[in-house]
């Protein structure tokens, strides 16, 4: 069993629709939780960070965490084309190494 | 991403050959992280250095691959005798410490073995 669970979708929505991201996890340790968006052929770029569960707020993007659980979602709200990416979920223990999940494609259509 | 440098950006190699990488850390950063990531797949940790030391090379393979970040210059990940299963995409990632929760990513080193 991974680590980190990411459905590799693609995941399809039309301009303006609330998308919905998810991670599950095994390792309850993981405290630190991030998501990244990887535009094709570009390197990972950061768009959340938390460590806590509970809701995150930047913007469109939310990012909740349920620790209970061990499930992370990032919510993007009035979805644009310019969302379409790789979506991928990263956590790591207290010490540096980030665990990635496998990532998930989104396409938002005009 | 901007401000952790690598390059070549594109690199193909031949079977047998040798391939390095170079990544030069956002300034003020003195921890530097290797991934690969290949297709459709997510980013695996390699090695985690830093200045004149490597402190964690767990997702190294063990032999053909080594990395370096001396006290000048850029950090080098260099891999010996490529083979068609090195072709990736190589990221370097840097930190001003090493407990940072915010590391930034250069935009890759994509590597092709023909």
């Amino acid at each position: 069993q991974k680590e980190v669970e990411q459905d590799p979708g693609p995941l399809s929505v039309p301009e303006g629709a609330i998308v919905s991201l998810n991670c599950t996890y095994s390792n309850s340790a993981f405290q630190y939780f991030m998501w990244y968006r990887q535009y094709s052929r570009k390197g990972p770029e950061l768009l959340m960070y938390t460590y806590s569960s509970g809701n995150k707020e930047d913007g469109r993007f939310t990012a909740q965490v349920d620790k209970s659980s061990k499930y992370i979602s990032l919510f993007i709200r009035d979805s644009q084309p310019s969302d379409s990416a790789t979506y991928l979920c990263a956590m790591k223990y207290s010490s540096y190494k980030l665990i990635f999940g496998s990532g998930t494609r989104l396409l938002v259509r005009p | 991403n901007a401000g952790v440098m690598q390059n070549p950006r594109h690199l193909v190699r031949r079977r047998g050959q040798e391939a390095r990488l170079r990544c030069s850390p956002m300034k003020g950063h003195s921890h530097v992280y290797w991934y690969r990531q290949l297709p459709e797949e997510g980013l695996k940790f390699m090695v985690y250095l830093q200045k004149e030391n490597i402190i964690d090379e767990s997702g190294m393979p063990k032999e053909r691959f080594s990395a370096e970040f001396p006290k000048e210059g850029p950090s080098i990940l260099r891999i010996q005798q490529v083979v068609r299963g090195d072709s990736a995409a190589y990221f370097c990632a840097t930190a001003p410490g090493n407990t940072g929760n915010t590391i930034y990513f250069g935009e890759g080193s994509w590597l092709t073995v023909v």
